[in-house]
């Protein structure tokens, strides 16, 4: 069965520069979220898309931003960067209809130095 | 959540033995909780999930129990097994919201 896809898998950027992550989510599924993990520490909501709608947001720094395209994808862009952004990067997707089912990608690591 | 730092806390068990994780959720207002399991390096998998007005689920070899009047969530493997070696993370879902709010992750390490 198709998953969620991420790209890249592994960036490396150093600071006040910009990043930008792509999720292709599952095919019919139409919500994506974004989540970011610390090392060692438990995700943490960013935001998410409903519709190509922002429809939730969480603990996202002004300096990113994201948004969800007419075939669902979505795109996290990141500027700025400071090395606190270090993480792992998830999106996750679901059906609108499906509160529960949220599917994760497999992430994009991004380290900055 | 809040950061557990690099020090999650560890379970470990024998192979074939039950394990049980447990979980504080914050918010009485949620109304899904759902196990995940995390191996290195990979997204979080969905394990199970359990309505708010339930207080038990099974599915094969877990078991999740809510406990509403503490907001205590556990999670019990029947039969550990070395391929259950992972970090397991409660996440609750708030009434009329999409996002999850993920709980400190267990580490669960089988010992052959």
């Amino acid at each position: 069965a198709a998953g969620v896809i991420q790209s890249p898998r592994h960036l490396i950027k150093e600071k006040r520069e910009t990043a930008t992550l792509k999720c292709y989510p599952i095919p019919r599924h139409d919500t994506v979220y974004w989540y970011q993990q610390g090392p060692g520490q438990d995700p943490q909501f960013l935001i998410s898309f409903y519709e190509k709608m922002q429809s939730d947001k969480g603990s996202i720094p002004d300096r990113f931003s994201a948004q969800q395209f007419s075939d669902y994808h979505s795109e996290l862009n990141m500027s700025s960067l400071e090395l606190g952004d270090s993480a792992l990067y998830f999106c996750a997707s679901s059906t609108r209809d499906s509160r529960r089912g949220q599917y994760f990608g497999p992430g994009t690591r991004l380290t900055v130095t | 959540g809040e950061s557990v730092g690099l020090h999650l806390p560890t379970l470990s068990v024998q192979e074939g033995d039950n394990s049980i994780i447990n979980c504080a959720y914050s918010n009485s207002a949620s109304d899904y909780f759902i196990w995940y399991k995390q191996e290195s390096g990979k997204g979080p998998q969905f394990i199970i999930d359990i309505r708010s007005n339930m207080d038990k689920r099974q599915g094969q070899r877990v078991t999740v129990l809510l406990n509403k009047t503490v907001k205590h969530l556990s999670l019990q493997i029947a039969a550990t097994q070395p391929g259950d070696s992972a970090v397991y993370f409660c996440a609750e879902m708030p009434d009329s919201s999409y996002k999850l709010i993920f709980g400190s992750g267990t580490r669960l390490l089988v010992r052959p």
